[in-house]
């Protein structure tokens, strides 16, 4: 099965700050990777995702980016706001191994 | 409104007690999952199912059941011989069969067993 590795754990950054999570796969057939957000007592819900054929997609203060090669991809946050502290997950190859989640922390 | 439901929220069982977990989509997805949530340990697959009267085992099933009779549904039954049984329970969808598309998730379900 694929092996996922996400990090960091934690991360704390200042208001208006950027944030990046990284995230690394095994498996080199990944042909989808998506990023999920969990807010607390909440279900996980896609917040960006990218494919194969794509070095890097944006939406707003998101964006990811994919180094197939290095079997990693990123998630980035520019300006974050009070509102991006949660847990966020990877999920490369779409499926059925999730990263370990990363709890961001926005601090006022 | 389409989307995935999860039945009831919070439940209680007492140990040794089989319990069922209602798994519910509208959305016309052929793939279901039930996934474990622990602190620190991010999301563990228990079963997908990848079309009706069918679903193959995750990484975490022993202890667990399900079936997959009507499209729409996918229960899981935690038995009484899942060790450790008190967790939060995630159901999602998917369009497609895994791997290459979105997952839809419910709210949840945290069971406790006493």
């Amino acid at each position: 099965g694929e092996n996922v590795e996400q990090h960091p754990s934690t991360l704390s950054v200042q208001e208006g700050d950027s944030a990046v999570i990284k995230c690394t796969y095994s498996d080199s057939a990944s042909n989808y990777f998506p990023w999920y957000k969990q807010e607390l007592g909440k279900g996980p819900q896609l917040i960006i995702d990218i494919r194969s054929n794509v070095g890097e997609k944006k939406d707003q203060r998101i964006a990811v980016t994919l180094n197939k090669t290095a079997k990693h991809f990123s998630l980035h946050i520019t300006e974050t706001q009070p509102e991006d502290s949660a847990v966020y997950f990877c999920a490369p190859g779409g499926g059925l191994t999730f990263g370990k989640g990363t709890h961001l922390i926005i601090q006022p | 409104d389409g989307g995935i439901t999860q039945s009831p929220k919070y439940l209680f069982r007492k140990e040794g007690q089989n319990v069922t977990l209602s798994c519910e989509q509208n959305l016309n997805h052929d793939a279901m999952y039930w996934y474990r949530q622990d602190p620190g340990q991010g999301l563990r697959l228990i079963y997908y199912s990848q079309i009706v009267n069918d679903f193959q085992k995750g990484d975490i099933a022993e202890g667990y059941s399900v079936s997959r009779e009507k499209k729409e549904s996918f229960p899981l039954t935690v038995t009484s011989a899942q060790k450790n049984p008190t967790a939060f329970y995630l159901c999602a969808s998917s369009i497609g069969p895994q791997g290459e598309d979105e997952q839809y998730f419910g709210p949840g379900t945290r069971l406790t067993v006493t």
